[in-house]
């Protein structure tokens, strides 16, 4: 099974600075038809889970540009150019090259 | 605007039986995939299973290959999850998805198992 692993588990930030999420994976996520099936998502306090980008560097709609994401075979990054106060919650990277599917832990993006 | 509605969350004994449903709208459910997601309280995310589009296909995690079964009526637009020989290690929020890229969440329905 793939394992999927977030860094840090906890980033502390100052409004109007950038933070970075990492994410690796214990195997190459290009899925045989050339396609990085590597996702994103944002859980904001006592909501559900929204995705943000998709096969790596894919905004969803009406997700501020402030966010992106980057990456190739087993290591990819999700960045936020410009923290805002709504930014807070914890972030998940998912695999959706392999079966079973699998979630990084998380990382809980906070203000400093 | 994709609407996913899950329902019959609750609180049943170990060993138990639930069947927890999931209502969509606003796309054509029958064209897209379908996954249960689950939260364990205070913990992160973890997939569940997948059913394909048609049905034909569905995936499970090993956790509850056996005991849980996805299914899905498209001439109702609905997903379901039938969850046997539940344990306390099954108590979380069950969230429904579209695609197989989790493209839209439902506001999930909370499952407790405990004697």
């Amino acid at each position: 099974d793939v394992v999927v692993t977030q860094s840090p588990l906890s980033l502390p930030v100052t409004l109007g600075q950038p933070a970075s999420i990492s994410c690796r994976s214990s195997q190459s996520l290009v899925y045989s038809d050339g396609i990085t099936y590597l996702h994103w998502f944002q859980q904001r306090p006592g909501q559900s889970p929204r995705r943000l980008i998709y096969t790596v560097s894919n905004r969803d709609s009406g997700v501020p540009d402030r966010f992106s994401g980057s990456g190739s075979g087993t290591d990819f990054t999700l960045k936020i150019s410009s923290v805002e106060a709504e930014d807070v919650g914890v972030y998940y990277c998912m695999q959706g090259t392999h079966w079973p599917l699998s979630f990084g832990g998380g990382t809980k993006v906070e203000i400093k | 605007e994709v609407q996913l509605l899950e329902s019959g969350g609750g609180l049943v004994q170990p060993g138990g039986s639930l069947k927890l449903s999931c209502a969509a709208s606003g796309f054509t459910f029958s064209n897209y995939a379908m996954s249960w997601v689950r939260q364990a309280p205070g913990k992160g995310l973890e997939w569940v299973s997948t059913v394909s589009g048609s049905g034909g296909d569905t995936y499970y995690a090993d956790s509850v290959r056996g005991r849980f079964t996805i299914s899905r009526d498209n001439s109702k637009n609905t997903l379901y999850l039938q969850m046997n020989s539940l344990r306390a290690e099954d108590t979380a929020v069950y969230y429904c998805a579209n695609a197989y890229g989790a493209e839209s969440w439902g506001q999930g329905t909370l499952v407790t198992v405990s004697s």
